[in-house]
């Protein structure tokens, strides 16, 4: 059973502050990783996509893949109020067509 | 604009009653899938379809049909709902990615519909 683990949270971090996002992945043959951004009663909206070993950089993102660790992260600089909302994380294995969600992490930013 | 999108947005039906969910996108991607989500469980796919023609079952398919006629539409039916089948509904699409390891969709992530509240009762 390929899983992608998140902790549930919540996550409260204050305004400004860096918000750190992890996920954990149990097959090794996992190549691609996607961040969902969530907004309560919303659908999720993709964030960003990570393949190789190290950091990317999107703006205020960014995610950070560890294939040695199986390890996921995103992290959320100057973090805003309107961050506020649940983090998905997904994995896709090589010759796999079907994603593994994790069940999101909730993120509050508070003022 | 690019888009995904499911109708109704809202639907209160009656346990044994057909009912179909459409999904359309107009981005011309090969990859399309549904997944339902409830509270404590996530995302959990329900049917999937890497191009026309071609469907698979998910985690969750009981209970559900697709069809995928046409590139740009893949609906989903409940031929008998039940109250088990209330929650919320997504559609997503997404562009095939080819890679020299092989080929595998959704590569460049998901593009999701806004979502259907289903209540069976």
């Amino acid at each position: 059973q390929k899983e992608v683990e998140q902790n549930s949270g919540p996550l409260s971090v204050p305004e400004g502050a860096i918000a750190s996002l992890n996920c954990t992945y149990s097959d090794r043959g996992s190549q691609s990783f996607f961040w969902y951004r969530q907004y309560s009663g919303k659908s999720p909206e993709l964030i960003m996509f990570i393949y190789s070993n190290g950091d990317k950089e999107d703006g205020r993102f960014t995610a950070q893949l560890n294939k040695a660790s199986q390890y996921v992260s995103l992290l959320i600089r100057d973090s805003q109020p309107s961050d506020s909302a649940t983090y998905l994380c997904a994995g896709n294995s090589g010759g796999s067509y079907i994603p593994t969600f994790g069940r999101g992490t909730s993120l509050i930013v508070h003022p | 604009e690019a888009q995904v999108t499911q109708n109704p947005r809202y639907l209160i039906t009656v346990t044994g009653k057909k009912l179909t969910v459409t999904c359309s996108q107009n981005m011309n991607h090969e990859y399309m899938s549904w997944y339902r989500q409830d509270p404590g469980l996530g995302l959990r796919q329900i049917y999937y379809s890497m191009n026309v023609e071609v469907t698979d079952k998910g985690d969750v398919p009981e209970g559900y049909k697709v069809s995928r006629k046409e590139k740009r539409n893949f609906p989903l039916i409940l031929e008998s709902p039940s109250p088990n089948q209330t929650s919320l509904y997504f559609c997503a699409s997404s562009k095939r990615k080819e890679t020299g390891l092989g080929n595998f969709l959704g590569g460049f992530g998901y593009t999701f519909g806004s979502g259907t509240r289903l209540t069976v009762v």
